[in-house]
């Protein structure tokens, strides 16, 4: 089983829309998660923290955790052309906050 | 506040090689962690430093090795380079091992011929 799952293949928005992307984790004991946005060619660039269950909201992304379901999900709303990238799940396992990293979702918003 | 910078940007070299990276952690920051990307894939965790002791390390054969400064820089060496080894290559530094949030540095772009 891999420690991070993103299962879903390239997700095309219109412009707009809602967004939604999924995650799970194998690591009960993981404490920390994170959502990445990365541009082709570019580095990940840290969009999302979230460490309890429930939501967390920071402009248009709102992440959501649950832990009992070990799974971990990020809304975009009103979907941007500026949005569009690989979006990466990552959640630190380990006990020496390492991050593993899921495969990542592509996300096309289409004006 | 001056961000992660890593050099070289892009580095070419032949199988059997030997190669360093060089990465500089956010100002404040006292902790570095190595990953490595390959193409169509998430990062994967190499090691990570903390105050200039190695502070775990992912399944990566002893031919990358690593330090880092007193100034909380950072090097990843990487011997006898593979095909393989091709790959984007991340410094992220955190402000200490206890905290979690990591913020990558622009990578570099390794190419083994």
């Amino acid at each position: 089983q891999k420690e991070v799952e993103q299962n879903s293949g390239p997700l095309s928005v219109p412009e707009g829309a809602i967004a939604s992307l999924n995650c799970t984790y194998s690591d009960r004991g993981s404490q920390s998660f994170f959502w990445y946005r990365q541009y082709s060619g570019k580095s990940p660039e840290l969009i999302m923290s979230i460490y309890s269950n429930g939501d967390k909201e920071d402009g248009r992304f709102t992440a959501q955790l649950n832990k009992a379901s070990q799974y971990v999900s990020l809304l975009i709303r009103d979907s941007q052309p500026s949005d569009s990238a690989t979006y990466l799940c990552a959640v630190n396992t380990g006990g020496n906050n390492r991050l593993a990293f899921g495969k990542g979702n592509q996300v096309v918003v289409i004006p | 506040e001056t961000g992660v910078t890593q050099s070289p940007t892009h580095l070419i070299k032949t199988r059997g090689q030997q190669v360093t990276l060089r990465c500089s952690s956010q100002s404040g920051h006292n902790t570095v962690s190595w990953y490595q990307q390959a193409l169509g894939q998430g990062p994967q965790f190499i090691f990570q430093y903390y105050r200039e002791e190695e502070n775990g390390r992912g399944n990566f054969p002893p031919r990358f090795s690593g330090l880092q400064f007193p100034n909380y820089s950072s090097e990843l060496n990487v011997n006898a380079l593979e095909l393989d080894d091709s790959a984007l290559y991340l410094c992220a530094s955190s402000l200490d091992s206890s905290y979690n949030e990591q913020f990558f540095g622009p990578g570099t772009r390794l190419t083994v011929l």
